[in-house]
């Protein structure tokens, strides 16, 4: 039961270009949605989330993008920075339960 | 350092066995979540307590058990392990309960648990 899916495994870019993540999800109850980054050997850290009544929410070099209608969000890194080559997850929120994706290992080349 | 903490780091243990997680949530924080992180899987939800109580519920087997004591730090029990039971455990907390404080969660390092 996959409700949150984040389909590319791996996504390598280079640095100062703009890395693009994508999650899509099932559930429409979903209502909240987050990203988190994972450096090995340490537990996730939160990155930034987006509540379902915008489609749009920024944060320095972050922004989250989301299509309710498509069940979409998106992750957008720009400039990309080597710093940023982490894996990561998204997630979505209703009341009672939050579902990650598998994550999505990102590598920012020098 | 998020504050939050987890013992033991590593735990390598037998099939059928049971073992108990720790976790001590940052000062001040009330709630706290368990998620499980297998090696070719996404983080699992699988419990959150709040102030004592449980709060939510995700995919959590039944050979699996947590509380929350008075002191707010929490245990999860596994019993009965089996060779999947294998991952990464964490324990997250926050200092309040609903869902729309979830970006609040503060993470620690994990328990990393190897089933022989």
């Amino acid at each position: 039961d996959q409700q949150v899916k984040q389909n590319s495994p791996s996504l390598s870019v280079q640095e100062g270009r703009i890395s693009i993540l994508n999650c899509d999800y099932t559930n429409s109850m979903f209502d909240y949605f987050l990203w988190y980054k994972k450096y090995p050997a340490e537990g996730p850290t939160f990155l930034i989330s987006i509540s379902s009544i915008k489609d749009k929410n920024e944060d320095g070099r972050f922004t989250v993008f989301l299509n309710k209608s498509a069940k979409h969000l998106s992750l957008h890194i720009v400039p990309s920075q080597p710093g940023d080559s982490a894996v990561y997850f998204c997630a979505a929120s209703d009341n009672n339960d939050m579902r990650f994706g598998a994550g999505t290992r990102l590598t920012v080349k020098p | 350092d998020s504050g939050v903490t987890q013992t033991p780091k590593h735990l390598i243990t037998a099939t059928g066995q049971r073992v108990t997680l720790r976790c001590s949530p940052r000062s001040g924080d009330l709630s706290v979540y368990w998620y499980q992180q297998s090696l070719d899987q996404g983080l699992q939800f699988l419990i959150q307590y709040y102030n004592g109580e449980e709060r939510a519920k995700g995919n959590i087997l039944e050979r699996f058990s947590a509380q929350q004591f008075p002191d707010l730090h929490s245990e999860l029990n596994l019993s009965s392990l089996e060779l999947g039971d294998s991952a990464l455990y964490f324990c997250a907390s926050s200092p309040r309960g609903q869902a729309r404080y979830y970006n609040e969660q503060f993470f620690g390092p994990g328990t990393r648990l190897t089933v022989l």
